[in-house]
């Protein structure tokens, strides 16, 4: 069964909408997460790595203010695109760490279609 | 220099082709590495991790050469089913001042598998 759920699976509303996704850890306690994006016929760039009870982090080039970080809870990150525009269209996903040195479990992501 | 360096392709064969997909990494002291598949519009999801000594998983062969911070995949007997595209990870380890668990993803080998 899944290891993390995404929520929701695609969006498509107007410029200047506000979009929130959700990432949950069903099976175990997650300290980090991470949230990447990808666009079309790209490698998957992560964004920022989500930190419960703290700060998210951001990658070079990743507007804090734009993207907005919540990890409230061991089990649930949520990534807010604020003020959406068509160039934020893109394919974003989340993952939860499978420990030292494994593999990470993915989201199923969520396509973001900005009108 | 890009942390992993995939060649995109994409790669045609046809059923029972024998192809391998290779990439390279720029930190020689990452930890752990694996392969991933992508199908279209999904989310990626771990197809194997990749051991010093090689390793093999049914029709799926993966090679590491730390001194040439090389990684290859070996598909033999090519079935429709592993048309996708093929993702090289690597994962820096903590040491390089990088968050644990965080990955670095190839930009994918594209596969198409004809009958």
């Amino acid at each position: 069964g899944a290891v993390v759920s995404q929520h929701p699976s695609r969006v498509i509303c107007k410029s200047g909408t506000s979009v929130k996704i959700e990432c949950r850890s069903l099976d175990f306690q997650a300290t980090t997460m991470f949230w990447y994006r990808q666009f079309p016929k790209q490698s998957l760039m992560l964004m920022a790595t989500s930190n419960e009870g703290s700060k998210a982090t951001y990658e070079q080039g990743v507007e804090k203010d734009k993207f907005l970080i919540n990890h409230a809870s061991l089990t649930l990150s949520t990534l807010t695109v604020t003020s959406a525009h068509p160039e934020d269209s893109s394919f974003y996903i989340c993952s939860v760490n499978g420990g030292s040195n494994q593999p990470q479990h993915f989201g199923d992501g969520t396509r973001l279609s900005i009108l | 220099r890009k942390e992993v360096e995939q060649d995109p392709g994409p790669f045609n064969v046809p059923e029972g082709a024998t192809v391998a997909f290779n990439c390279t990494y720029s930190n020689s002291a990452s930890q752990s590495f694996f392969w991933y598949r992508q199908d279209c519009r999904k989310e990626p999801k771990l197809l194997m991790s990749v051991y010093s000594s090689g390793n093999e998983d049914g029709r799926f062969t993966a090679q590491l050469n730390r001194a040439s911070q090389y990684i290859s995949l070996l598909i033999r007997d090519s079935k429709l089913s592993d048309s996708a595209t093929y993702l090289c990870v690597v994962n820096p380890g903590q040491g390089r001042g990088s968050t644990l668990g965080r990955l670095y993803f190839g930009r994918g080998t594209q596969l198409t598998v004809w009958p």
